[in-house]
């Protein structure tokens, strides 16, 4: 089982949908939780941490489930310029070291 | 305020070649990533230091990859045969150690391309 894991979509939505994405991670002593975007032939760049009792940031809001270890990223009212990859990222065992799940794909149409 | 800074951005070389990728960290940063990333098995940690120092080069493919941190705002990614599975893009990615924030902030990536 991979330490972290996405379902990698794509997730095709109309503009204006609700879509939420899930990330479970194996590693029950983590303690730091992320969600990055990353456009295509672009870095990924940070969009939110993950705090214990969620957190909303606009029309993005994340939780975090410690009992069946996942987090979660909701968006409402998709745009379209909201298409891009999601990687949620945990952090390992050791110091600052974040492991990154495989990325779900999220495109959004008119 | 100048993020991770990277070279080159694209890469084209020859199977045999030595390839060597440059990572300026952001200012006041002490902890540097490698990652690479691939369509089929997604972002890799290579290597990480803190403080210069590494500290989990588990990552590193094999003995052909070496990475060095030789002061704060200089690292080198080397791979040496490159071979065509090497072709990726390689990303460098920068933190704080202080107050126990995690967050990486990644440069814009080398394109490496292995003919």
């Amino acid at each position: 089982r991979k330490e972290v894991e996405q379902d990698p979509g794509p997730f095709n939505v109309p503009e204006g949908a609700t879509v939420a994405f899930n990330c479970t991670y194996s590693n029950s002593a983590s303690q730091s939780f992320f969600w990055y975007r990353q456009d295509c032939r672009k870095e990924p760049k940070l969009l939110m941490s993950v705090y214990s009792s969620g957190n909303e940031d606009g029309r993005f809001t994340a939780q975090l489930n410690r009992a069946s270890q996942y987090i979660s990223l909701l968006i409402r009212d998709s745009k379209l310029s909201d298409s891009a990859t999601y990687l949620c990222a945990v952090n390992g065992n050791a110091g600052n070291m974040l492991t990154f799940g495989g990325g779900t794909r999220l495109m959004v149409k008119p | 305020d100048a993020g991770v800074i990277q070279s080159p951005r694209h890469e084209v070389t020859e199977m045999g070649q030595e390839v060597t990728l440059r990572c300026k960290p952001i200012s006041g940063h002490n902890s540097l990533f490698w990652y690479r990333q691939t369509m089929m098995r997604g972002l890799e940690l290579l290597i990480y230091f803190n403080n210069n120092v590494p500290i989990d080069d588990s990552g590193m493919p094999e003995d052909r990859f070496s990475a060095k941190m030789p002061n704060a705002s200089f690292s080198t990614l080397k791979i040496q045969p490159s071979e065509p599975r090497d072709s990726a893009v390689y990303f460098c990615a920068s933190s704080s150690l202080s107050g126990g924030e995690e967050t990486q902030y990644f440069g814009p990536g080398t394109r490496l391309l292995v003919l």
